[in-house]
């Protein structure tokens, strides 16, 4: 089972600032990595497929990069409403396994 | 708008059983795989069963195989989770998915199932 592993734990960031996220794979996943945001009580939203690759109606503030064991999510512009639990998920191998989240905090 | 709405969850002693729902709408339900993900109290997203748009195919985690089953009912566009011989350690939120090419496009709120004495 290939083992994601996601850095920090917490990330305090000031609205209107950048915000970056890291995803390590144990094993390379190629760019079978997808990446959520999940609030307290709602469904997670699909943000990024395919490393890189923004889902219907997200905001272009999202990018993702990375390929191999390293990725990375950034938000810029950070929003009120982007403060939230982040998740990545590699989708190259059965079973399909996720990190265990950036909780993003308001600074 | 894409909707996804678990039912079913409560609590349950060790050993028993229950049943979830997830009611779709605003897609095509028959047109697409559907998996079933949980997350447990302070731990991170794990999957747990997908089906396939007919139901020929199925699969599951190894924690859960030999006591959950995941069905679906495209004319009701409904997919289900029979879970059976429950444990202290099934307790967590579950979700319903739309599985699209590896990655879960849209999902459900979750439905929270505790399992205790």
């Amino acid at each position: 089972e290939i083992v994601m592993t996601q850095s920090p734990a917490t990330l305090s960031v000031s609205p209107r600032e950048r915000a970056t996220l890291s995803c390590r794979a144990s094993h390379d996943v190629i760019s079978n990595l997808a990446w959520y945001q999940h609030k307290p009580g709602q469904a997670p939203r699909l943000l990024i497929y395919g490393a890189s690759t923004r889902a219907t109606d997200i905001p272009a503030r999202f990018s993702g990069s990375g390929s191999g064991t390293e990725f990375t999510l950034t938000i810029s512009n950070l929003q009120s409403e982007d403060f939230a639990v982040y998740y990545c998920q590699q989708y190259n191998n059965w079973p399909f396994t996720f990190g265990q989240g950036t909780r993003l905090d308001i600074k | 708008q894409v909707q996804l709405v678990e039912s079913g969850g409560g609590l349950v002693k060790p050993g028993g059983s229950l049943r979830l729902s997830c009611a779709a709408s605003g897609f095509t339900f028959s047109d697409y795989y559907m998996s079933w993900l949980r997350q447990a109290p302070g731990k991170g997203l794990e999957w747990v069963s997908h089906i396939s748009t007919s139901s020929t195919y199925t699969d599951y985690a190894d924690s859960v195989k030999g006591r959950f089953t995941i069905s679906r009912d495209n004319a009701k566009n409904s997919l289900y989770l029979q879970m059976n011989s429950l444990r202290v350690e099934d307790t967590a939120v579950f979700y319903c998915a739309i599985y699209n090419s590896g990655w879960y496009s849209y999902w459900g709120q979750g439905t929270l199932v505790t399992v205790s004495s």
